[in-house]
């Protein structure tokens, strides 16, 4: 374990599901990030977080919507998502937004749509 | 906007020694970092660098030339456990973004 947490491993959804990926860190960071990972494509930032507000959404569809409740906890909540949206979704979380001992990465959730 | 290159794919022999390049072109740089991983798993913090000069940490070191938007990671004596993904990330000026390479797949063989 790497001390972020992420829930569940693996999700299989239908087009017209809704379900939420969760991620746990208590590593006392500050800045928590989603990121997805797809096959032969380099990591794609989503979103970012530090000190719980929003700072970053990377033209994201509204299909995908986070939430940040506190600083140790990060939800991505999905909804009627696409096939093409299949892919491992990474949680990851640093000191503060810039910080120079780089990012904590969870296992990732492995999402396939169906 | 950033644009990272990095091979796609190389092989070394157990014992060797690697370099893995990494060209970068940034609207803002804030620091590069080097990560690894392995198939199936979380990416894992290497390094960072964010003067010029050679970073040594253990049998991995990494270097950084801002100049020439240019860093490469070095690998000694390789081991097996080696072979995996090495993901070059450029921290931009605007807080906590940071852009991600394609990724190397280095294949450590006997």
């Amino acid at each position: 374990e790497t001390g972020v947490t992420q829930t569940p491993r693996h999700l299989v959804m239908g087009m017209t599901n809704k379900k939420s990926l969760k991620c746990e860190q208590h590593l006392g960071h500050n800045a928590m990030y989603w990121y997805k990972q797809s096959a032969k494509k380099p990591l794609e930032l989503m979103f970012v977080y530090n000190f719980k507000e929003q700072t970053e959404n990377n033209s994201v569809p509204s299909r995908f919507s986070p939430e940040c409740p506190n600083s140790s906890h990060l939800f991505l909540h999905l909804h009627t998502l696409q096939p093409e949206d299949s892919a491992l979704y990474l949680c990851a979380s640093s000191q503060e937004a810039d910080s120079p001992y780089g990012y904590t990465f969870g296992s990732g959730t492995r999402l396939t749509v169906v | 906007g950033q644009n990272i290159d990095q091979p796609t794919e190389m092989t070394a022999t157990e014992g060797a020694i690697v370099q893995i390049n990494c060209t970068y072109q940034t609207s803002g740089f804030n620091g590069l970092f080097w990560y690894q991983q392995h198939a199936g798993e979380a990416p894992t913090f290497l390094s960072y660098n964010v003067l010029d000069g050679l970073e040594e940490k253990g049998r991995f070191s990494s270097f950084l030339s801002r100049s020439k938007g240019y860093s490469y990671l070095l690998l000694k004596e390789l081991q097996m456990k080696d072979s995996a993904s090495y993901l070059c990330a450029v921290l931009n000026t605007n807080a906590g973004k940071s852009t991600f390479g394609d990724g190397t797949t280095l294949t450590v063989k006997p």
